[in-house]
């Protein structure tokens, strides 16, 4: 159980572009979806945190306008990054929260890998 | 501003050895995780750390935490090859109720073990 998947899993596109990438927990209902973002040989940097149905919670760095988050149902949250550019560019992990007792945990999906040419 | 620091960064060790990584935080925090990761690869859930004294063991790893120093430790007992990877500890703010959860990673500890 617990299962959270990402599409797609490897996608390059050119500068300029937008590209949507989704999150979709498969076997639960996350009460909370989380956007991670991690560059090479680097840790994972929190992005955003997303409820279903309201808006998201940007990191401070990170601009809302550029990484645009939709959180539509409590199995699906989407990333779009819109104007891409080379820096853009990173491996973009998602996670799915649900609180299991006195525990709280996420599941990670299997990571996106954006390269923007 | 929460603060996560692993040590080492960079392990490299013979098959069959002994060793600890360790995980500094800086502030009071709920909740501990250790996670794995292979190269290419997402994130795998190694131990959840719940409270002051909580010691967890799966196979060769053993993960710890101590609450009052603000550490945590992963022991590695007798490594073996298929351990080579990223480990990262990861420490839980309970930020706000509705949300759950906000997770603050180490800089990873890239393990390598050598036959």
């Amino acid at each position: 159980g617990a299962v959270v998947s990402q599409h797609p899993s490897r996608v390059i596109c050119k500068s300029g572009t937008s590209v949507k990438i989704e999150c979709r927990s498969l076997d639960f209902q996350a009460t909370t979806m989380f956007w991670y973002r991690q560059f090479p040989k680097q840790s994972l940097m929190l992005m955003a945190t997303s409820n279903e149905g309201s808006k998201a919670t940007y990191e401070q760095g990170v601009e809302k306008d550029k990484f645009l988050i939709n959180h539509a149902s409590l199995t699906l949250s989407t990333l779009t990054v819109t104007s891409a550019h080379p820096e853009d560019s990173s491996f973009y992990i998602c996670s799915a929260g649900v609180e299991r007792g006195i525990r709280y945990e996420q599941y990670f999906g299997p990571g996106t890998r954006l390269t923007v040419t | 501003e929460l603060k996560v620091e692993q040590n080492p960064l960079f392990l490299s060790m013979q098959e069959g050895k002994n060793y600890t990584i360790y995980c500094n935080y800086s502030t009071t925090s709920d909740r501990l995780y250790w996670y794995r990761q292979d190269p290419g690869k997402s994130l795998e859930s190694l131990f959840v750390l719940l409270s002051n004294g909580a010691v967890k063991q799966e196979g060769r790893l053993m993960a710890s935490l101590d609450t009052k120093a603000r550490l945590s430790t992963l022991h590695i007992t007798a490594a073996v090859h298929d351990l080579s990877a990223t480990y990262f500890c990861a420490v839980d703010m309970l930020w706000l109720r509705t949300s759950g959860s906000r997770l603050t990673f180490g800089e990873g500890t890239q393990l390598t073990v050598n036959p």
